[in-house]
């Protein structure tokens, strides 16, 4: 049973364009989540957090929005470079888990020159 | 900074043989985790120690265990191999929510 999932296996974008990846979560518990991005052959790096108090985080090109009601949260790089061409996975864990994660299957963001 | 580093980076095993592999983590982090990764999915918790204790472990089988030592340096053992086990399995300490992640292993079970 899938806690996390990120419906979308892949996305492609134009450089310069806004990403939107978007995640969807089924435990109530969580209440903290995370967005890492992994290139091939290199562990995932973290990118950005949002806490459950919150509902919009934002460091630099990119942003996570946080819909508890909707179970939801999504991730915005604006504007999009082709460094930025990577498999992002989104992580959620709850209180008392500290680094336990719960990672959904990832999408691949390809962005075009 | 070191960041947390992991060897080996590559290693094939033969089926039922034993693998050890090794983590270290990022100076001042007390948790380290243990992740699986196959290809196509998102890692998935193996295990968590804090300060040499045991805080989780998730739903693998018993041939797999692991431990934390003084310097919070840490192993994950696998014994008995088999051909499924073969994955990235990746290293991660914290101190506090943001998990960080070494380059991991990449296990080949022939």
């Amino acid at each position: 049973d899938q806690q996390v999932k990120q419906n979308s296996p892949s996305l492609s974008v134009q450089e310069g364009r806004i990403s939107i990846l978007n995640c969807d979560y089924t435990n109530s518990m969580f209440d903290y989540f995370l967005w890492y991005k992994k290139y091939p052959a290199e562990g995932p790096t973290f990118l950005i957090s949002i806490s459950s108090i919150k509902d919009k985080n934002e460091d630099g090109r990119f942003t996570v929005f946080l819909n508890k009601s909707a179970k939801h949260l999504s991730l915005h790089i604006v504007p999009s470079q082709p460094g930025d061409s990577a498999v992002y996975f989104c992580a959620a864990s709850w209180a008392g888990a500290n680094s336990k994660l719960t990672f959904g299957k990832g999408i691949t963001l390809s962005v075009r020159p | 900074d070191a960041g947390v580093t992991q060897s080996p980076t590559h290693l094939i095993k033969t089926r039922g043989q034993h693998v050890t592999l090794r983590c270290s983590p990022i100076s001042g982090h007390k948790s380290v985790s243990w992740y699986q990764q196959v290809l196509g999915q998102g890692p998935q918790f193996i295990f968590q120690y804090y300060e040499k204790e045991e805080r989780g472990r998730g739903n693998f089988p018993d041939r797999f265990s692991a431990r934390q030592f003084p310097n919070y340096s840490s192993e994950l053992n696998v014994n008995a191999l088999l051909l499924g086990d073969s994955a990235l399995y990746l290293c991660a300490s914290s101190l506090r929510g943001e998990a960080f992640f070494g380059q991991g292993t990449r296990l080949t079970v022939v």
